[in-house]
C-alpha cells in the first residue's frame, strides 16, 4: 500500500514565474487535502477535494492559486505569478471514505528567489 | 474560528523517561475530531492518536496517551519509555464535526528531543 506521493519534492522559481505541484493520493481515498506550511508553523488549511469536486477552500487561497483534481484522482495546485511570500512546504493529505483520518505526503518544498 | 495553541516551542527528554506535551484549543462546538501528528526531521507527517470529543475514555497507542479534560479544553499527549526515534517536531489539530467541515486546524508545534 503506497503512501500519497508529492511531486515535485523541492522547486526553486523565480518571483513572477508560474509553479504546479502534483499529488498522488492513496488508492481508492476520495478526499484530498492541501496544506500550506511555513518555517516554525504548523500546516494551514488551503483547499479540500471530495473525489473531483472542490468544497472547501480557504481564505489564505489567493486568485493567484487554483487547486485542480480532474477525474478525482491526483490532484495538481497551481501557483501564478509567484511571490517570496510563498515560498513554504505545500503538503498533500487524503482521507479514505466514512474516515475523519488524513493521511499526508511528504510535501513540496517551494522557493522563490 | 477554532485555535490551537502549544505553549511549549521546544522540550527535551532523557531516553526511556516519560514527557508530556501541552495542547489548548478553544471552540464553540460540542463534537469534534483531536489529533497528534508527528513530523520527524525532513520526513512527512504522521497521525500518533486521534481523540472523538464524545469519548470519555482517553485514546492510547502503545506508548503514546491523551489527557483529553473537554471541559477545560485540553489535550496533552504523554510519551512513556521516550526513545531516539520519537524526536520530531509533534503538532496538535482539531477536527470540527460540521457537515463538510473535515480542515484540520493545528497548533505551532512543539520540537522535541529525546537526549541519549
Amino acid at each position: 500500500d503506497t503512501g500519497v506521493s508529492q511531486n515535485p519534492r523541492h522547486k526553486i522559481t523565480k518571483r513572477g514565474q508560474n509553479v504546479t505541484f502534483r499529488c498522488d493520493p492513496i488508492s481508492e481515498h476520495n478526499r484530498l487535502y492541501w496544506y500550506r506550511q511555513t518555517l516554525g508553523q504548523g500546516p494551514e488549511f488551503l483547499t479540500y477535494f471530495q473525489n473531483e469536486a472542490q468544497l472547501e477552500k480557504s481564505r489564505l487561497l489567493s486568485d493567484r492559486f487554483s487547486a485542480e483534481r480532474p477525474k478525482g484522482s491526483f490532484s495538481t495546485l497551481e501557483i501564478q505569478r509567484t511571490e517570496q511570500g510563498d515560498s513554504a512546504m505545500y503538503l498533500c493529505a487524503s482521507s479514505p471514505p466514512l474516515s475523519y483520518e488524513q493521511y499526508f505526503g511528504p510535501g513540496t518544498r517551494l522557493t522563490v528567489t | 474560528a477554532q485555535t490551537v495553541t502549544q505553549s511549549q516551542p521546544e522540550m527535551s527528554v532523557q531516553e526511556a523517561e516519560t514527557v508530556t506535551l501541552s495542547c489548548t484549543y478553544d471552540t464553540s462546538e460540542n463534537n469534534y475530531y483531536l489529533f497528534w501528528y508527528k513530523q520527524p526531521p525532513s520526513r512527512q507527517m504522521i497521525l500518533v492518536i486521534r481523540q472523538e470529543a464524545y469519548k470519555q475514555q482517553n485514546a492510547t497507542e502503545n506508548r503514546f496517551s491523551v489527557n483529553f479534560q473537554k471541559a477545560a479544553k485540553s489535550f496533552s499527549l504523554k510519551i512513556s519509555d521516550s526513545q531516539l526515534g520519537d524526536t520530531a517536531m509533534y503538532f496538535c489539530a482539531f477536527m470540527g464535526s460540521g457537515a463538510g467541515s473535515y480542515q484540520l486546524t493545528f497548533g505551532k508545534g512543539t520540537k522535541l528531543s529525546v537526549i541519549p
